[in-house]
């Protein structure tokens, strides 16, 4: 257990409604991650987070945004819910230590857009 | 642009039955390779990671090995409860630390 925590764990929403996820992890660690994951596709990178306050996009990152205002906490935003989001997301953080670095999943939120 | 490819798709192996999924990845500069194995509904559950060729790590009845091309999960012995989907994602030198994933490998073992 790497201390994340993923909320809500599932939602159904209607298509143009907003919608957030929270990742809260407990152990200070400095790079967290939102992936999402489709049947056909895997795991595909939606945005990552290296600090506080700083955000980078991957490789499916429209209609998506993200907040990190503190080291615990990395929000993903849908602005405007569309069907095509219709996913199962997962945050991820990574551990490094001297051994090297793991990087730990949160157990998933379900998103269905209707 | 970073890429990974997992053979075959499914698996059905017999109790018992010892097998190797592959993974093959193209990277710019190799950090790390990482294997996971995923129950339905659950998130991925971390396994291995591997950082050069050569390297081999094991637990239990999982053994991962790595080349500069390719890493094998070879699974000896299994058992019904290894039956899971196996993911495997590669991690380049330099920045975010983020993984690119294959599309995973269904294991299934049958009693």
């Amino acid at each position: 257990d790497a201390g994340i925590t993923q909320s809500p764990r599932h939602k159904v929403t209607e298509t143009g409604t907003p919608v957030t996820l929270r990742c809260h992890q407990t152990e200070n660690h400095r790079y967290m991650y939102w992936y999402r994951q489709d049947p056909g596709h895997g795991l595909r990178l939606i945005h990552y987070s290296y600090g506080v306050k700083d955000t980078d996009k991957g490789e499916v990152s429209d209609g998506y945004s993200v907040s990190r205002s503190k080291t615990e906490d990395f929000l993903l935003t849908l602005e405007s819910a569309t069907s095509s989001q219709t996913s199962v997301y997962f945050c991820a953080i990574s551990a490094g230590s001297l051994s090297g670095n793991t990087i730990y999943f949160g157990e998933g939120s379900w998103l269905t857009v209707v | 642009e970073d890429q990974v490819t997992q053979s075959p798709e499914a698996l059905r192996l017999q109790e018992g039955e010892s097998s190797s999924l592959n993974c093959s990845y193209t990277v710019s500069g190799l950090r790390g390779l990482f294997w996971y194995r995923q129950d339905p509904g659950k998130g991925p559950e971390f396994l291995f990671t591997l950082y050069s060729a050569g390297e081999e790590k094991e637990k239990e009845r999982l053994k991962a090995t790595l080349t500069k091309k390719e890493s094998f999960l070879h699974i000896t012995a299994p058992k019904p409860e290894d039956s899971a989907t196996y993911l495997c994602a590669v991690q380049a030198q330099g920045g975010s630390e983020k993984l690119v994933f294959g599309k995973g490998t269904k294991l299934t073992v049958n009693p």
